[in-house]
């Protein structure tokens, strides 16, 4: 079976630019959860999605946003790119919207200069 | 506020020489703490969930415990595919999220 795919696996932006960052989650799981990771940090929560509605948002300012499909995919958004918005991006999925039985992508690693 | 501390930094150990690594909490109510292993330009994988004080779980060379203020993740005779980064995490169940730990970088040398 598939695990949590993330797309692109790679990217680098520009200051001020816009990123549109991709998940699909394991078959069958209708969570979806963003954490960024900064190098040499643990992951910080961003979002959680169940069943297309927002059900938890952490401490991040309104640039970041996302959504969930018909299909439980998700997209994460980024408006008016940082320096300090590169970072490791992971996204995990699960059945309900609990962290217990989380499986996580690999991630998306955005590089902004 | 959620808080999770992890020490050491990081560790380095020769192959076969056990050791452990802490993760100390501050939470209010706790609904589990997870530890997870990550490989560099990874994403985290699952190790263990331990619920309550007292609770332990065993996995390989691994052993997990857990008691009111904090765990530890021993290793026995590690080897050097062992080597990554081990984080811990806690749920409140408050909102769903897991809070992290910044993290402990295990290297085995052979």
């Amino acid at each position: 079976d598939a695990g949590v795919t993330q797309s692109p696996t790679h990217l680098i932006k520009t200051r001020g630019q816009h990123v549109t960052l991709r998940c699909s989650p394991i078959s069958g799981h209708k969570s979806v959860s963003w954490y960024q990771q900064v190098l040499g940090q643990g992951p910080q929560f961003i979002f959680q999605y169940y069943e297309k509605e927002e059900r938890g948002r952490g401490n991040f300012p309104d640039r970041f946003s996302a959504r969930q499909f018909p299909n439980y995919s998700s997209e994460l958004n980024v408006n008016a790119l940082l320096l300090g918005d590169s970072a490791l991006y992971l996204c995990a999925s699960s059945l309900e919207g609990t962290p217990y039985g989380y499986t996580f992508g690999s991630g998306t690693r955005l590089t902004v200069v | 506020e959620d808080q999770v501390t992890q020490s050491p930094e990081a560790l380095r150990l020769q192959e076969g020489e056990s050791s452990s690594l802490n993760c100390s909490y501050t939470v209010s109510g706790l609904r589990g703490l997870f530890w997870y292993r990550q490989d560099p330009g990874k994403g985290p994988e699952f190790l263990f969930t331990l619920y309550s004080a007292g609770e332990e779980k065993e996995k390989e060379r691994l052993k997990a415990t857990l008691t009111k203020k904090e765990s530890f993740l021993h290793i026995t005779a590690p080897k050097p595919e062992d080597s990554a980064t081990y984080l811990c995490a806690v749920t409140t169940g408050a909102n769903s999220k897991l809070t992290f730990g910044k993290g402990i970088t295990l290297s085995v040398r052979p």
